[in-house]
């Protein structure tokens, strides 16, 4: 059974510094993992999928990366911004597609 | 394209009532998810469906919950005699079909049970 575990639970960092949050999986046979943000009381927002074949994935201030061997994943983010503070949740589907999900990381950006 | 959406955003129910959410996914996706989520958890899936066929339930699913998707688009979750633990974030999510396929979400159904 995949188990997904995210660390840490929380992080408090200022305005501008630059930040990896990190994802790990019990069982290495994925077929991608899914990065999503999620607001207070909000739906989740897809940020990145990144394929078992791709090491990385970017899109604008985020980096993810993947390391299926050692079964873990990075989600980089740049520059941070107040706005940038979120809930993050990394996910990994089965081949059937419904996905198992961290607890999530929560991110403080102080102004 | 309006993404996916969720009717109910809020519901409060007393104990022992039913309730009915209901998810429409992006019109041209063939999978339909739905998770659950409590309080400072990830979600946890319930159950999914390719076009109308109910493929899997999770064992959380108990005999008070069903869902249905009818004609393989809109599909509802309905949760008889609701009790307080059923309170939660109901999310539905929907795919193109492939498993390498990106996940979208709706913004959820918040239940509360009193």
């Amino acid at each position: 059974k995949q188990e997904v575990t995210q660390i840490p639970a929380a992080l408090s960092v200022p305005e501008g510094e630059n930040l990896v949050l990190n994802c790990s999986f019990t069982d290495s046979a994925i077929y991608n993992l899914q990065w999503f943000r999620q607001d207070p009381g909000k739906g989740l927002t897809s940020l990145l999928l990144i394929q078992s074949s791709q090491r990385e994935q970017t899109s604008g201030r985020l980096n993810a990366s993947l390391d299926k061997s050692s079964g873990r994943s990075t989600l980089y983010i740049a520059a941070s911004q107040p706005g940038d503070s979120a809930t993050y949740l990394c996910a990994v589907p089965t081949n059937a597609g419904k996905s198992t999900f961290g607890d999530g990381t929560t991110l403080t950006v102080k102004p | 394209d309006t993404g996916v959406s969720q009717d109910p955003r809020h519901k409060i129910t007393k104990r022992g009532q039913n309730v009915t959410f209901r998810c429409d996914p992006i019109s041209e996706h063939n999978r339909l998810y739905w998770y659950r989520q409590t309080l400072g958890q990830g979600p946890e899936f319930l159950t999914y469906f390719q076009n109308e066929a109910q493929l899997e339930k999770s064992r959380l699913l108990s005999d008070r919950f069903s869902a249905e998707r009818p004609k393989g688009s809109f599909s509802t979750l309905e949760i008889q005699r609701t009790e307080q633990g059923d309170s939660a974030m109901y999310l539905c999510a929907s795919s193109l079909g492939a498993v390498r396929e990106t996940q979208y979400f709706g913004p959820g159904t918040r239940l509360l049970v009193l």
